[in-house]
């Protein structure tokens, strides 16, 4: 299996411009996760899906921010509009619940809002 | 809640010496226990993990964690360290019945020649 794929690697866009991140999870994985990382609050859970349903979204920062699952092999995550606090890498993670819940991450997309 | 408490954001070690980074947490339910490594601008990669069993677990590239309940540690050890270690370490627990994983806040590993 090729792992967790997403897109794009590098993204550099204007402040009110909309984003959108891609991921496609493992195969056969029920569980996905999107996660930010910043110097400053490390890593934190945005939102994730069980089966394609979203089960917390508690992590979202703000309404600018929303995340679909449309089916078992691929998410998006949009910032509309983004703003430079939003510079950050996003991570992408999928897993299997009855294997332990290990979580297997993507390469991550790093963002930078100017 | 669950939560996670690493102990030391950076630690250095020289080449040859034990490797330990510290890990405390907080469960409300019985705890699945993951360490992460992650090199720079990578993504995160499974070290080992705890579920059940067997308190004492090994994982890749020599690296093994103890889970002691009675002290609520899962602290990350490796009896020598190489270069090639140099990395940051992230420490895990299962958030929830979904497989949420809580991350501490990362310990960076430096290894001095």
């Amino acid at each position: 299996d090729a792992g967790v794929i997403q897109s794009p690697r590098h993204e550099v866009t204007e402040m009110g411009q909309e984003v959108t991140l891609r991921c496609k999870p493992i195969s056969g994985h029920n569980s996905l996760f999107w996660y930010r990382q910043t110097m400053m609050r490390g890593l934190e859970l945005l939102i994730y899906f069980n089966n394609n349903v979203p089960i917390d979204d508690s992590g979202m920062p703000e309404d600018r921010f929303s995340a679909k699952m449309p089916n078992a092999s691929f998410s998006t995550l949009k910032i509309q509009p983004s703003e430079p606090r939003d510079s950050a890498v996003y991570f992408c993670a999928s897993s299997l619940g009855d294997r332990g819940f290990e979580a297997f991450f993507g390469q991550g997309t790093r963002l930078t809002v100017v | 809640a669950q939560s996670v408490t690493q102990l030391g954001s950076h630690v250095s070690v020289s080449e040859g010496a034990l490797v330990l980074l510290r890990c405390n947490y907080s469960s409300s339910v019985p705890p699945y226990l993951f360490w992460y490594v992650q090199y720079p601008n990578q993504g995160l990669q499974l070290l080992l993990k705890y579920t059940t069993g067997a308190t004492l677990v090994k994982g890749i590239n020599g690296f093994e964690a103890e889970f002691k309940k009675s002290e609520t540690s899962f602290h990350l050890t490796k009896p020598s360290a190489h270069m090639s270690d140099a990395a940051e370490y992230f420490c895990a627990v299962r958030g929830g019945s979904q497989g949420n994983l809580i991350f501490g806040k990362g310990t960076k590993l430096s290894v001095k020649p």
